[in-house]
This record gives structure tokens, C-alpha cells and sequence, in this order.
């Protein structure tokens, strides 16, 4: 049981390129969600999905995109990379029961240059 | 009032001490609470959820949950240096289908040999 898987763990992008994130769940979880850290800033909703088909704006959304691809699969993509992305983004999934608690990926490092 | 709120510490205690890390919430988020803890570099890990109000205990961690002052609290005993990390207090945004975890900030603990 792999849990949430998320790739790459590791990106170096120069500004103005594109990349997509991939993160999958083998847990049969409704809901996905990317976020990314900074130090100090905690961890911050970037997008969201409730269910599969549907996606949702959280704090930070602007520069990115998301795609529920299946109930499985929640990507993140950035089409213009800016320094201001560099950052750590985490994936989780989560059951639609209200007591159930969030699973991470293990993240992915990424640098903006 | 901002949904969850945490002390940013860093919280230093000595080996062997309780560690007491607390965390603040509003009406905006449902009284069901997630403890996790990140060590530096890696991802959040669930390490208790509490509902009702009082003590839950699960070894040498004890979660506390008072909702006539909204708080709730995780006391860690006879704390070791591999307790040292960032912990971080979630709980679903209140209405909304319950869908989000607000998190706080986390608190920074330093277990000192």
C-alpha cells in the first residue's frame, strides 16, 4: 500500500518553463489537494479537489493549474515558472468522513531560477 | 481571530521533560482536530486526532481538547531529541462540506540532550 505518491521529489526549473507535478492515491480517497510551504508561512491551499471532476481555488492559486485526472490522480502545473514558485509542494488526500485525516506525498523541492 | 492558531516557539525543553504545544481555533473550522508532526525536510505524519472534549491518550502522547475555551493541546512526556520537529494542528473549515483542513502554522520543539 503506497499511500500518496508524488513526482518528482526534486525540480530545478529556469523562469518562464513549464512542469506538471503528479500525485496519486491508491487509498480510494474523494478529496486531493496540492500546497506549498515556505518557511514561515506554513502550509499553504493551492487547489483542491472535492471529488473527482471537480477542482477548486484555495489561497494561492494564481501561476497554477490542476486536473483531476481519475479519482486517483490530482496533477499540478505550472505553465510560466516564476522564482516567487520556488517552494516546497506537498499533495494529500483525504475520506469524506469529517474525523479522517490527511495523507501526504513525500513533496517535491522545487527551485526557480 | 485567524480559523487555527499556534505559538511559533521554537519551544526548548530537555530530555526527558513534558512538552506542551498548544493550539487555538475559532467557530470558522469543526471540532475535529488533527496533530501532526514534520520533521525538517519531510512530510506532515498524522500522529493523533481528537473529537470529543478531554483527554485521549496514546503512549507518551496526550491530546486535550476543551471546546468552552477552544483549544486544544498535545503534551508529549519524557520527550526525546527525535521529538524535536515542527508540529502542526489541523481541523476541517467549518460548512463547506468539511472538505478543507485549516492548518496553523505549526510550533517549533527542541528536545535537548
Amino acid at each position: 500500500n503506497a499511500g500518496v505518491t508524488q513526482t518528482p521529489k526534486f525540480q530545478v526549473l529556469k523562469t518562464g518553463q513549464s512542469m506538471t507535478l503528479q500525485c496519486a492515491q491508491d487509498m480510494n480517497h474523494n478529496s486531493m489537494y496540492w500546497y506549498r510551504q515556505d518557511p514561515g508561512m506554513g502550509l499553504r491551499l493551492i487547489y483542491y479537489s472535492a471529488s473527482e471532476g471537480t477542482t477548486d481555488k484555495g489561497e494561492v492559486p494564481n501561476g497554477y493549474n490542476v486536473s483531476r485526472l481519475n479519482k486517483r490522480e490530482f496533477s499540478l502545473r505550472l505553465e510560466s515558472a516564476a522564482p516567487s514558485q520556488t517552494s516546497v509542494y506537498f499533495c494529500a488526500s483525504r475520506g469524506t468522513v469529517l474525523n479522517t485525516e490527511a495523507f501526504f506525498g513525500q513533496g517535491t523541492r522545487l527551485t526557480v531560477v | 481571530q485567524k480559523e487555527v492558531e499556534q505559538n511559533s516557539g521554537p519551544l526548548s525543553v530537555p530530555e526527558g521533560a513534558i512538552a506542551s504545544l498548544n493550539c487555538t481555533y475559532s467557530d470558522r473550522v469543526s471540532q475535529s482536530f488533527f496533530w501532526y508532526r514534520q520533521y525538517s525536510g519531510k512530510s506532515p505524519e498524522l500522529i493523533m486526532s481528537i473529537y470529543s472534549n478531554g483527554d485521549k491518550e496514546d503512549g507518551r502522547f496526550t491530546a486535550q481538547l476543551n471546546k468552552a475555551s477552544q483549544y486544544v493541546s498535545l503534551l508529549i512526556r519524557d520527550s526525546q531529541p527525535s521529538d524535536s520537529a515542527t508540529y502542526l494542528c489541523a481541523a476541517p473549515e467549518r460548512g463547506g462540506n468539511n472538505r478543507k483542513l485549516i492548518w496553523g502554522l505549526g510550533t517549533s520543539l527542541a528536545v535537548n540532550p
